[in-house]
């Protein structure tokens, strides 16, 4: 089993323009979140989803989108990039709400 | 919400010692607390965790306590390796609304530096 699998791995934005992250997952876990790391400030909640066409908001999901149209996948857009979103993301699932979860390898996103 | 605080930020052992990280949490509802290890250029990896009906749990030489009373849980690492020094995450479940959305509220991290 791959587990979560992000990509890519490196990306550089300029100001403005738009991008999604890739994140899939063959463990046919029904709760998916995508989370940002920033130094010092552990990491934050940006969007969740606990099935399939089901998404909600985290703590920081402006500026941010995200779509569930299967189990496997759960991709985060930015649109309008800004260089506050300068960041190393990471893409998490769970099997149910009890458990914890199995993260990505993370994308790591620098917007100029 | 949630609210999780983690100390120290840094954190640094000979081999050999012991090392203990602390974590605080807002919310008297939350029942489940996980430990994360993030090694350099790596996601989180799920290392320990501890439900809210449990007071202590050992996985060879790591080991977590939960006073609910006070809100607050340790991570205990003995015999340090080289191998330990990581950035290491606690976390406790979000248990805000009706429903169980799983969402975790991370600590701020520990750099666990354990020299040879």
């Amino acid at each position: 089993n791959a587990g979560v699998t992000q990509t890519p791995k490196f990306r550089i934005l300029k100001i403005g323009q738009s991008m999604t992250l890739q994140c899939t997952q063959d463990m046919n876990h029904n709760y998916m979140y995508w989370y940002r790391q920033d130094p010092g400030m552990g990491l934050k909640l940006i969007y969740y989803s606990v099935g399939a066409g089901i998404t909600d908001k985290g703590e920081v999901p402006n500026g941010y989108n995200v779509s569930r149209s299967t189990t496997e996948d759960f991709p985060l857009r930015l649109e309008l990039a800004a260089p506050s979103q300068t960041s190393v993301y990471f893409c998490a699932s769970s099997p149910q709400g009890d458990y914890g979860y199995t993260f990505g390898s993370g994308t790591r996103l620098t917007v100029v | 919400g949630e609210n999780v605080e983690q100390h120290p930020s840094t954190l640094s052992v000979q081999e050999g010692d012991s090392a203990v990280i602390k974590c605080t949490y807002s919310d008297s509802a939350s029942n489940y607390f996980p430990w994360y290890k993030q090694e350099l250029g790596k996601g989180p990896q799920l290392i320990i965790d501890i439900r809210s009906n449990v007071g202590e749990k050992k996985d060879q030489r790591i080991a977590v306590t939960l006073n609910k009373t006070a809100k607050h849980f340790s991570l205990h690492i003995t015999e340090t390796q080289p191998e330990d020094s990581a950035v290491y995450f606690c976390a406790a479940r979000d248990r805000g609304g009706s429903s169980n959305t799983g969402k975790l509220i991370f600590g701020q991290g520990t750099t666990l530096q354990v020299k040879p």
